[in-house]
């Protein structure tokens, strides 16, 4: 299974500002995703990152809200823009990759907005 | 969009007991994941299952594949106190990488 990193662990952030999330993966990955897991809730998916071409969004998640990036099949990064309280959450990032695209998960990002 | 309702949403047990728990759905999904997660923690993998009456076993956790492709159950026998925590389903439907997550399982042992 891959092993995947997320920087940073956590942060507080004032509202209205932007946060960059980073998702490492320890060995090439086809697919890359990003979920976001609101307090006590359960995980939902925000968007497919693809690499070299613009990331697939879910239905009610929007390329200006979050924009992602991926570079190579290792790395991706997550967004989040002009940020409200509401966007206190949890983001995930996970990759899946190989015959059976079981995906794995990193550790997370919590962030708080004030 | 597609949904799992997954049950019970929190159980309160002792020490030794066996626990389960199911998901179930409208749809049919070509695969069926059960991961845990721990406060603070992502998510993380116990049992993968990719046939319809596939039957699963990881130490202590067995999960199934239900024949009709559109539910799943996951059993812990024996349980110990760091059982603790959340357990999700996550359903993929074929042809799409994406999953689909159920809303939890939030378990608590008592010593």
């Amino acid at each position: 299974s891959a092993v995947i990193s997320q920087k940073p662990s956590r942060d507080i952030c004032q509202r209205g500002t932007s946060l960059t999330i980073q998702c490492q993966v320890d060995s090439q990955v086809t697919m890359m995703f990003w979920y976001r897991q609101q307090p006590g809730q359960s995980l939902t998916l925000i968007a497919t990152a693809n690499q070299g071409s613009e990331a697939t969004y879910e239905s009610g998640f929007v390329i200006d809200k979050f924009p992602i990036s991926r570079p190579n099949l290792t790395f991706s990064t997550l967004t989040v823009s002009n940020m409200s309280p509401e966007d206190s959450s949890i983001y995930l990032c996970s990759s899946a990759g190989g015959s059976t695209d079981t995906q794995y998960f990193g550790p997370g990002t919590r962030l708080t907005v004030l | 969009g597609q949904q799992l309702n997954q049950s019970p949403q929190s159980m309160f047990i002792q020490e030794g007991e066996d626990v389960s728990m199911n998901c179930t759905s409208s749809s049919i999904f070509n695969t069926w994941l059960w991961y845990k997660q721990d406060p603070g923690e992502g998510p993380v993998l116990l049992i993968a299952l990719y046939k319809a009456g596939e039957l699963t076993s990881n130490g202590r956790l067995t999960a199934q594949f239900g024949i009709t492709r559109k539910d799943s159950f996951l059993n812990i026998s024996a349980s110990i106190p760091s059982d603790v925590g959340i357990y999700f389903c996550a359903g993929q439907l074929r042809g799409a990488q994406k999953l689909v997550f159920g809303q939890g399982t939030r378990l608590t042992i008592n010593p």
